[in-house]
């Protein structure tokens, strides 16, 4: 079965560095197709926050930064601020599914 | 800039059928795809499906073939979806998204399907 895994939660205070994962299978991420990932903020629309793995989409802070390996993919946040506290999602194809997949969310909480 | 503004909230009965609008603008509508993304209370965010705006071709996420279909109208840059055989299930916010790399998204309709 098709999913895209990620923890429910991860939290660092002000200044900290966290990571998000997201560990997919062969039908997705590691089948080379790219990972996109996305910031909620309650009660507002997603928004694209990297595309292609690594890019950052445009007005996103360099604190912010992706990366892909095999199956799995990372976004990490190098010196956490108040206002990076959101839902993060992350998105890749998938071929078995013939269409886009998301992971479950990770509420980033900043102590 | 870019926008896509989607339609108002929508109060249903089980069993009815519920169509919401994306209206774009900023941008030349023919050029780019449309994704339909919805969000139940409290989850994440479900994939389900993209129209190729250029052609109409269709691409429905399994979970819902049969009873989602997606259309444009060219002529006023909207978006469509509609949602049939509405269950308590089908209550979520209804986003549409551009393009393959979903970079703008409207600002949600809200479906509460109720008895």
């Amino acid at each position: 079965q098709s999913v895209l895994t990620q923890p429910p939660s991860v939290s660092g205070a002000p200044g900290q560095n966290v990571t998000i994962s997201c560990t997919g299978s062969s039908s997705n991420i590691g089948a080379g197709y790219d990972v996109h990932w996305y910031q909620q903020f309650p009660g507002t629309a997603p928004k694209l926050l990297m595309f292609g793995n690594t890019k950052r989409s445009s007005g996103v802070p360099e604190r912010f930064s992706g990366s892909k390996s095999g199956t799995s993919a990372s976004l990490a946040i190098t010196g956490l601020q108040t206002e990076d506290e959101a839902d993060y999602y992350c998105r890749a194809y998938d071929n078995s599914l013939s269409g886009s997949l998301f992971g479950g969310g990770t509420k980033v909480t900043v102590l | 800039q870019i926008q896509l503004v989607q339609s108002g909230g929508e109060m249903k009965k089980p069993g009815a059928s519920v169509k919401v609008s994306c209206k774009a603008s900023g941008y030349n509508f023919h050029s780019y795809g449309i994704n339909w993304v919805r969000q139940a209370p409290g989850q994440g965010l479900e994939w389900m499906g993209w129209i190729t705006v250029s052609t109409g071709d269709t691409y429905y996420a399994q979970n819902f073939q049969g009873r989602f279909t997606m259309t444009t109208d060219t002529s006023t840059s909207t978006a469509y979806m509609e949602l049939t055989s509405l269950t308590s299930n089908d209550t979520a916010v209804y986003y549409c998204a551009r393009d393959a790399d979903f970079d703008s998204w409207g600002q949600g309709t809200l479906v509460t399907v109720s008895s």
